[in-house]
């Protein structure tokens, strides 16, 4: 599984945009691009995930860039509800080996209000 | 539904003491995973499981063990804990279905403390 890069921590205000980025210089074509959230002593939450096509569900969007060698997940209205530590996730779908996640310590996000 | 629960919530321990914490999912999913988080760190993958009656290693697992006897539970047991295995342990269970895109379901987690 390809290698990713997180900035270690970011702050956004209430209300803006919070933009987290992803590097993953090494992604190989198959690989799918995924975002996790950890709330403070909680287990990890989904948020959403891409191939090479920009994504957007009701929590994120999600900015794969066209060479596929960094993304960006973007939180359109940040709230204070969403200081956490987001993981960038890099992996193979597939049913083999039980779709194991690697995550690494992401990036810790706070929201100031 | 209750999604995917962890019990107990908190244990402390006695180096050398066996302890078994349980995982449930009522979502009947195939795939169970156990992690482990210490402190600043991302989560670590100990065991996981594919399908009832089926387990298998993942990063770190020594000093646990597993077993998945039935779809909806996955258990990890210490047999002999060590401090080192102080942590939180978070159980995660997912479709294998292929539009889940491997969309993982986290439990709250057990904060387990090895004096």
């Amino acid at each position: 599984d390809a290698k990713t890069t997180q900035p270690t921590s970011m702050d956004c205000a209430e209300g803006r945009a919070a933009n987290l980025p992803c590097n993953h210089s090494t992604i190989s074509g198959n690989e799918y691009v995924y975002w996790y959230r950890q709330i403070h002593s909680q287990g990890p939450q989904y948020i959403i995930h891409g191939l090479k096509n920009n994504e957007t569900n009701e929590m994120a969007s999600l900015i794969i860039t066209e060479d596929r060698k960094s993304s960006t997940l973007i939180l359109p209205h940040a709230t204070l509800r969403d200081t956490a530590v987001y993981y960038c996730i890099v992996r193979v779908y597939g049913r083999s080996s039980g779709d194991k996640l690697t995550f690494g310590t992401g990036t810790r996000l706070a929201v100031r209000p | 539904n209750a999604g995917v629960t962890q019990t107990p919530k908190f244990r402390v321990l006695k180096t050398g003491q066996s302890m078994t914490l349980l995982c449930a999912q009522d979502m009947n999913h195939e795939y169970m995973y156990w992690y482990r988080q210490d402190p600043g760190m991302g989560l670590r993958l100990i065991h996981y499981s594919v399908g009832e009656g089926t387990t298998a290693k993942g990063e770190v697992p020594d000093g646990y063990n597993v077993s998945r006897l039935k779809k909806q539970n996955f258990l990890l047991g210490l047999e002999s804990a060590a401090p080192s295995q102080t942590s939180v342990y978070f159980c995660a269970s997912r479709h294998s279905d292929r539009n889940s895109y491997n969309e993982q379901f986290f439990g709250p987690g057990t904060r387990l403390t090895v004096l």
